[in-house]
This record gives C-alpha cells, structure tokens and sequence, in this order.
C-alpha cells in the first residue's frame, strides 16, 4: 500500500498558526472520515491529537483542528507552543483489505 | 489508565525469526471492538500498519506481509505476541503496539530493531 503524502518539514512562531496535509487517494482519505494525527515527542509513544478527521481526544488542547477536503486531511494548529514541537503523522483507514495507511511524518518545528 | 509496552530483541540476524511483546495494562481486550495493533517504522520512512487482533481472535494483517506474520494474544497475560519470520535488513526500524478502538488511540513507546549479521 502507498503511505500518505505530508510535506517533510513545517515551521512557525510561537503564537502563530500552521498547518500541515496529508494527501492520499480516493481510496483512503477520499472514501471514509477514518483520519487521525499522531504528535510524536522525541523517544516518546505517539500521542492521537485529531481523530475522526475532526474530533479532539480528551485532554488535547483546542488549538489543534483537523478538517478534510476531497483526498487531502489537514491538522492546523493555532497559537504555537514551543511545545508544540514534534513529528506529526496522519493515518487514514484504506478499507477492509488494506486497513490503515500512514504518512512519513512532518517534522513542525518551533522558531 | 491503558499504557502498552514492547519488548524483544533489539538486533536480529538475516534470515532469523522476530518475536515481539505487547504488554499492556487498563484494558482486557473483553470488548469486541477493541483490538491491539503492530505498527513500524523504518528510519526516514513512512508508518507501516502490520496487524491487529481483536478480542474474538479476529486478525487482519497487511496484505504484502501477511505471510510472514503472526499475531497472538494471551489474554491471561495480557500480552500481544507479534512474529514475523525470515527477517531482512529492510526490515530494521521501529514497532509499536497500539490499542485499536475504532482508531490506534494509545501507543506504546516503541522498540528499535535492527537486522543485521
């Protein structure tokens, strides 16, 4: 299976709002709302920030969003934090027979 | 509170069997949706989704690995057991275990492997 598409590196100011794609196929993130962002802390267990396209798990502030267009997820976040710094990652579901596709990861870095 | 933790060997020669651990906490696999997934990453490279089990023993693997792939659990043990046979250098990189409840929600830290003679 392909792995999602996310650009390799993003940056902002603290305070500022950035936003990183994931991009698939009509297979994946074009067929079903299953998309999830993962942060990822250096040496530490992936963390869900979005999942469902939009939802928020509890205890995620609300300065990440996620949203959806055609074959392409977003995860924007606002008000930067210095520790808002980490790999993020976008997962999708892909159907039965593939089940879950993920991207390289986007490497938000802090200014 | 769930927390996931994986362990096994950290290098393995070409050609060796790979058996990694799940030991997880804070659930019981006792509901049907719920599941325990294996997830890698080589270096530089893109999250590979390998498996997951279900508590009814439902088991999906990825399609291009599948013949290389068990997974178990042990539910006494609470414990996911991951083998993956005739291991190559390729395959060196990352594994995490997650919980799977409609999503992988909780992931475990991971454990570096590294094939290599």
């Amino acid at each position: 299976q392909s792995a999602l598409t996310q650009p390799r590196s993003v940056s902002g100011s603290p305070g500022q709002s950035v936003t990183i794609s994931c991009t698939g196929t009509s297979s994946d993130i074009g067929a079903y709302n299953y998309v999830s962002w993962l942060q990822r802390h250096p040496n530490k267990a992936p963390r869900v920030v979005i999942s469902d396209v939009y939802n928020r798990p509890s205890g995620v502030p609300d300065r990440f969003s996620g949203s959806k267009s055609g074959n392409t997820a977003s995860l924007t976040i606002s008000g930067l934090q210095a520790e808002d710094e980490a790999d993020y990652y976008c997962c999708s579901f892909a159907g039965y027979h593939i089940n879950w596709v993920f991207g390289a990861g986007t490497k938000l870095t802090v200014l | 509170q769930i927390t996931l933790e994986e362990s096994g060997p950290t290098l393995v020669k070409p050609t060796q069997t790979l058996t990694l651990t799940c030991t997880f906490s804070g659930f019981s696999l006792s509901t049907s949706i719920e599941g325990v997934g294996w997830i890698r990453q080589p270096p530089g490279k893109a999250l590979e989704w390998l498996g997951h089990i279900y508590q009814n023993d439902d088991l999906r693997y990825s399609p291009s690995l599948k013949n290389r792939l068990t997974i178990a659990k042990d539910t006494s043990k609470n414990q996911v057991v991951l083998t993956m046979t005739n291991m190559d250098p390729v395959d060196t990189g990352t594994y995490f275990c997650a919980h799977h409840w409609g999503y992988f929600d909780l992931w475990g830290q991971g454990i570096e492997v590294t094939v290599s003679s």
